[in-house]
């Protein structure tokens, strides 16, 4: 049973526009929610993490969304950069399980 | 301060081989990791650690073994490799309150079992 899904498994964006990735979770007992960013053969690298208890997290050009009536989270990127080409996962946890559960990953490509 | 780091980088093994990845971090975190990533699948949890000595089963653990002898070293075991561990294993690790903080990750392992 996935718990995290990430039903776009890819997206084009034009430079300087907006990305928006989209995650879903089934586990209403997440705490804490986390984008990571993924370049070809090098591992996963955070990105920015959200609360339970937040609606809203802002980190220069990355803000994440999260709407818990409709498990439901994003990542906006503005404006998008060519270097933001990569795959994108979405992860989340929860108080005192101690791991973080990986959605399947966007991949991202922005065009110049 | 390396951070995450993992032996080997490469692998290719023959059905029914062994062998053991291993993971070192030196950030003095409690907890740490064993993924992989397959095509389509995203990244899953093998078998994970919180602390020295300790080792739990995470969504994928069959076919494979760990130990934490050591807090800063994480060995993932394959006793009898399979054609379906075909892979890149990573290893992560993060404090003691993972959290909004994050794991740190390794570089990667890619694994090919013929």
């Amino acid at each position: 049973d996935q718990q995290v899904k990430q039903n776009s498994p890819s997206l084009s964006v034009q430079e300087g526009r907006i990305s928006i990735l989209n995650c879903d979770y089934t586990n209403s007992m997440f705490d804490y929610f986390l984008w990571y960013k993924k370049y070809p053969a090098e591992g996963p690298t955070f990105l920015i993490s959200i609360s339970s208890i937040k609606d809203k997290n802002e980190d220069g050009r990355f803000t994440v969304f999260l709407n818990k009536s409709a498990k439901h989270l994003s990542l906006h990127i503005v404006p998008s950069q060519p270097g933001d080409s990569a795959v994108y996962f979405c992860a989340a946890s929860a108080e005192g399980t101690y791991k973080y559960i990986f959605g399947t990953g966007t991949r991202l490509k922005v065009l110049a | 301060n390396a951070g995450v780091t993992q032996t080997p980088k490469f692998r290719v093994l023959k059905t029914g081989q062994s062998m053991t990845l291993l993971c070192a971090q030196d950030m003095n975190h409690e907890y740490m990791y064993w993924y992989r990533q397959d095509p389509g699948m995203g990244l899953r949890l093998i078998h994970y650690s919180v602390g020295e000595g300790t080792t739990a089963k995470g969504e994928v653990p069959d076919g494979y073994n760990v130990s934490r002898l050591k807090k800063q070293n994480f060995l993932l075991g394959l006793e009898s490799a399979a054609p379906s561990q075909t892979s890149v294993y990573f290893c992560a690790s993060s404090p003691i309150t993972p959290g909004l903080a994050g794991a740190r990750f390794g570089p990667g392992t890619r694994l090919t079992v013929l």
